[in-house]
């Protein structure tokens, strides 16, 4: 199994453009989750999916879009780039009956 | 609110010394809590977990500790190794669907 998938692994961005993080699990997990994680600190929520079709803001949600129309991709959107959105994005999942998360290998992102 | 914090932002240990990863969590009412391990350029990965009806559990060369009266976790890795060096974030769940992480704490293994 492939587990969780991300592209592209690093990203510079100008402000103001936009770009879609991909995220695939080859798990059947239903629960998904994009984090970022910003130097030298832990892992802040942007958005979270319990399902297809299903998604829900999390701590830090604000510049960010998501949708969930399959069980194995979470795109995360980002519409208008700004510097404050430098950061690394993790995306997560896991099953319903465990709360261990699997985690991707992360995109680095860096807007100018 | 949640919050899940850590005392040491960075420890140093000697090789083949016990290494212990300290963590605070104010939420009384969580019930899960997960100790992940994070290698440089690499996403999070599980170590070990606890429930809160537990106050120990142990694994291969760890072993997690929850005094929920001071509302403390703790990760113990006996005989640490050169590939135990990472980052280790505590995370903490209230029966929700989500966690919340600490800030972690880079661990140095010297040889």
């Amino acid at each position: 199994n492939a587990g969780v998938t991300q592209t592209p692994k690093f990203r510079i961005l100008k402000i103001g453009q936009s770009m879609t993080l991909q995220c695939a699990q080859d798990m059947n997990h239903n629960y998904m989750y994009w984090y970022r994680q910003d130097p030298g600190m832990g892992l802040k929520l942007i958005y979270y999916s319990v399902g297809a079709g299903i998604t829900d803001k999390g701590e830090v949600p604000n510049g960010y879009n998501v949708s969930r129309s399959t069980t194995e991709d979470f795109p995360l959107r980002l519409e208008l780039a700004a510097p404050s959105q430098t950061s690394v994005y993790f995306c997560a999942s896991r099953s319903g009956q465990q709360k261990e998360a699997f985690f991707g290998q992360g995109t680095r992102l860096t807007v100018v | 609110g949640e919050s899940v914090g850590l005392h040491l932002p960075t420890l140093s240990v000697q090789e083949g010394d016990n290494s212990i990863i300290n963590c605070a969590y104010s939420n009384s009412a969580s019930d899960y809590f997960i100790w992940y391990k994070q290698e440089s350029g690499k996403g999070p990965q599980f170590i070990i977990d606890i429930r809160s009806n537990m106050d120990k559990r142990q694994g291969q060369r760890v072993t997690v500790l929850l005094n929920k009266t001071v509302k403390h976790l703790s990760l113990q890795i006996a005989a640490t190794q050169p590939g135990d060096s990472a980052v280790y974030f505590c995370a903490e769940n209230n029966y929700g669907q989500n966690f919340v992480f600490g800030p972690g704490t880079r661990l140095s293994v010297l040889p």
